[in-house]
Formats: structure tokens, C-alpha cells, sequence
């Protein structure tokens, strides 16, 4: 079964500040790794879709990496504004046939 | 264009009751899948489907729950005998193959 874990389970952060969370996943039959933005009452939104060990990808104030080899990535926010405060989802599969597996999600409140 | 819709947004309902959840994907998406989230978790996956037939139903907790997709487009999730446990929000995806999923607002299912 694939396990999907991310930490932390919430963070609190000042307006302007950067912030960083993880995700670890199984590195063995890795396929893809997604992240997702879910703000409250809204649909969870696709941030970014990887596959290759050492891939690097940025949207903004918002990038990620991918450690295949040692089963993690993370997702880093610079300059946090209160509009960044959602619940950050991360998700693999192990193959291109399978479903997502998600984590619990990382719940990010940016105080201004 | 129009992207995931999902009907009814909320349904309250009374234990031992039947309900039926409703998902149109976006249109020409051939991937359709089921998830839910309980409170404090991450999204859990039910079934996916690839056009009208369901390629993992290996999610579906028990054979309360039942999920079609006819005609390869709308799909509904239908749960016999509701249970409290079975409170959540009711999410639904679509994507072409190997792409991320683009969600739906959800269906927040309430058993009293």
C-alpha cells in the first residue's frame, strides 16, 4: 500500500515570511508526484505535476523539488500573503494506470 | 469552459436512507474518478473510471457503495443504507490519462 506522508500537519506564518513543508513517499515503483492548493469552500487546484528525480518547478512565489531517490519533495512559498492560506495537498502514484494516493495535507494560515 | 460540476454541493440525509451523488466531468476527460475526505484526512480514493468502464473500484469500502458512469461522461456514486460513518465530502476528478486531475467543488454528505 502506498503511504503518503506529510508534515507538518499545520503551519502559522507572518505575512512576508517564506515557508517550506514536505512530502514523503515510498522511493521504490515511484511514477509521479502532484501537489494541490484546496482553499476552503473551493475545488482543490493542480500546482504541479513531477516525475523526474531532481526536477525543479515554480508558479510564482511557489516552487517545488523531487528527491526520487530518497522518496520526498517539497513545496516552498516565499514571501507568504494571506491569500496563500489553504491546505496544501500532496499525492503519488506508482504507475500511470493507478490512482492518486494522497497525504493528509499541510494547512497553511498566513496572518497579516 | 465549464470545469468539473458536482450535484447537489450538500445532502443531509437520515441513517438507512439511499443516495445518489453526481459528477460531469470536463468534456472530452476519457479519466473519472471518485474520492472522499472525513475530517482531519487526506482525500481517499473510492473508484476510478476509464470512459464507461471502471478501471479500480478497489477503494469502495464495502458494497453499500456503487458507482456508474454509462456513457462514458456523467457519473453518479450511489450509497445503499447510509451509515453516520459515511459523512464526508464527496469529491470528484477528471483528466486525460497521466495528467492532473481537475477537481470538483465536492458533495458534503451529512447522515444524522
Amino acid at each position: 500500500i502506498l503511504n503518503v506522508e506529510q508534515s507538518p500537519q499545520s503551519l502559522h506564518v507572518q505575512e512576508g515570511d517564506s515557508t517550506n513543508f514536505t512530502c514523503s513517499f515510498p522511493s521504490s515503483n515511484f511514477y509521479a508526484l502532484h501537489w494541490y492548493r484546496w482553499e476552503t469552500a473551493k475545488s482543490p487546484e493542480a500546482l504541479f505535476v513531477m516525475t523526474l528525480n531532481g526536477d525543479e518547478k515554480k508558479k510564482g512565489r511557489i516552487s517545488a523539488t523531487l528527491n526520487t531517490k530518497e522518496g520526498y519533495s517539497y513545496l516552498y512559498i516565499k514571501g507568504s500573503q494571506p491569500e496563500d492560506s489553504a491546505t496544501y495537498l500532496c499525492a503519488c502514484q506508482n504507475s500511470g494506470n493507478t490512482p492518486l494516493v494522497f497525504g493528509k495535507g499541510t494547512r497553511l494560515s498566513v496572518i497579516a | 469552459g465549464a470545469g468539473v460540476s458536482q450535484t447537489p454541493s450538500n445532502k443531509v440525509t437520515e441513517k438507512g436512507k439511499y443516495v445518489e451523488l453526481r459528477c460531469d466531468p470536463i468534456s472530452g476527460h476519457t479519466a473519472l474518478y471518485w474520492y472522499r475526505q472525513s475530517l482531519g484526512q487526506g482525500p481517499e480514493f473510492l473508484i476510478y473510471f476509464q470512459g464507461t468502464g471502471a478501471a479500480d473500484d478497489s477503494g469502495l469500502p464495502n458494497d453499500r457503495f456503487f458507482a456508474v458512469r454509462p456513457e462514458g461522461s456523467v457519473s453518479t456514486l450511489k450509497i445503499q443504507r447510509t451509515e453516520r460513518g459515511d459523512s464526508a465530502v464527496y469529491l470528484c476528478a477528471s483528466s486525460y490519462p497521466g495528467q492532473g486531475l481537475y477537481f470538483g467543488p465536492g458533495t458534503r454528505l451529512t447522515v444524522l
